[in-house]
C-alpha cells in the first residue's frame, strides 16, 4: 500500500500565481521527499525535508513538513509554464537503500 | 555526465516472451532499483540492489528477476512476459545505505513497455 498521498490529484492555475501541493503519510519517517516527473520523462529530484525539519527553501520551492499531522506541502511561488509537470512525494523510513514508497502524484498545469 | 542510462526505451513483447531492461549508472552510486509506472499511479518498487552482490524484493516482485551485474549495470529480466507487466519501467540510482543521500534517487528516462 501507499504510504504517501498526494492531494489533490490535479490542479491548474494560470502563471504567477503560487502552487500548493500537500502530501500525508501513515508511519514515522526518518524524511521525505518532493519529485517533478515532466511528461514521458523520468522523475527528478527537488528537495529532501528530514524528519527533524520543518521547512526548507529551494529557489521558487518551498517544503514543510509537520510530522504531528504526519503532512508535508510543496509551495511553488510565482509558477511558470515550464513548472507543468506531475509532483510526487516518497517517504523514508530510513536511510537504507529501498525504503522510499512513493504517492500517486499531483499534476500541475500552469496555463500561460 | 549520462547518469542513469536505460535501454530500450520502447518494447512490445507478445504474452510469454522474455526480455531482459539494460540499467547503467556512471556516477558511483552504491544502491540501484527497478521501479515501475501505471499511468495516473505512482511508482512501485519492483527490486532493488542496496550495493553490489546483493539484491532484494520490492513490493511488486512477482513476474521479474535481477542481477546486479557489475557496481555499474543492474538488469530487470522478464521471463515470460503478461499484459498486467505493460507498464513504464524506471531504473534509478542512489548513493547508497547510512545519511539521508542514500534516499535521494537519480532517475533514468524510462522503458515503455507493451505487452500484447
Amino acid at each position: 500500500s501507499q504510504q504517501g498521498e498526494e492531494d489533490p490529484q490535479a490542479l491548474s492555475i494560470q502563471e504567477g500565481e503560487n502552487a500548493t501541493m500537500n502530501c500525508s503519510y501513515k508511519t514515522s519517517i526518518n524524511n521525505l521527499q518532493w519529485y517533478r516527473q515532466n511528461s514521458g520523462r523520468g522523475l527528478v529530484h527537488l528537495i529532501l525535508i528530514r524528519s527533524n525539519e520543518r521547512e526548507k527553501h529551494s529557489g521558487r520551492l518551498r517544503v514543510t513538513l509537520d510530522t504531528s499531522k504526519k503532512s508535508s506541502s510543496l509551495l511553488i511561488t510565482a509558477s511558470r509554464a515550464a513548472d507543468t509537470a506531475s509532483y510526487f512525494c516518497a517517504t523514508a523510513l530510513n536511510t537504507n537503500a529501498g525504503k522510499s514508497t512513493f504517492g500517486d502524484g499531483t499534476t500541475l498545469t500552469v496555463k500561460p | 555526465n549520462a547518469g542513469v542510462t536505460q535501454t530500450p526505451k520502447f518494447q512490445v513483447l507478445k504474452t510469454g516472451q522474455s526480455m531482459t531492461l539494460q540499467c547503467a549508472q556512471d556516477m558511483n552510486h552504491n544502491s540501484m532499483y527497478w521501479y515501475r509506472q501505471d499511468p495516473g499511479m505512482g511508482l512501485r518498487l519492483i527490486y532493488y540492489s542496496a550495493s553490489e552482490g546483493t539484491t532484494d524484493k520490492g513490493e511488486v516482485p512477482n513476474g521479474y528477476n535481477v542481477s546486479r551485474l557489475n557496481k555499474r549495470e543492474f538488469s530487470l529480466r522478464l521471463e515470460s512476459a503478461a499484459p498486467s507487466q505493460t507498464s513504464v519501467y524506471f531504473c534509478a540510482s542512489s548513493a547508497g545505505t547510512g545519511g539521508s543521500g542514500a534516499n535521494v534517487l537519480t532517475f533514468g528516462a524510462g522503458s515503455r513497455l507493451t505487452v500484447l
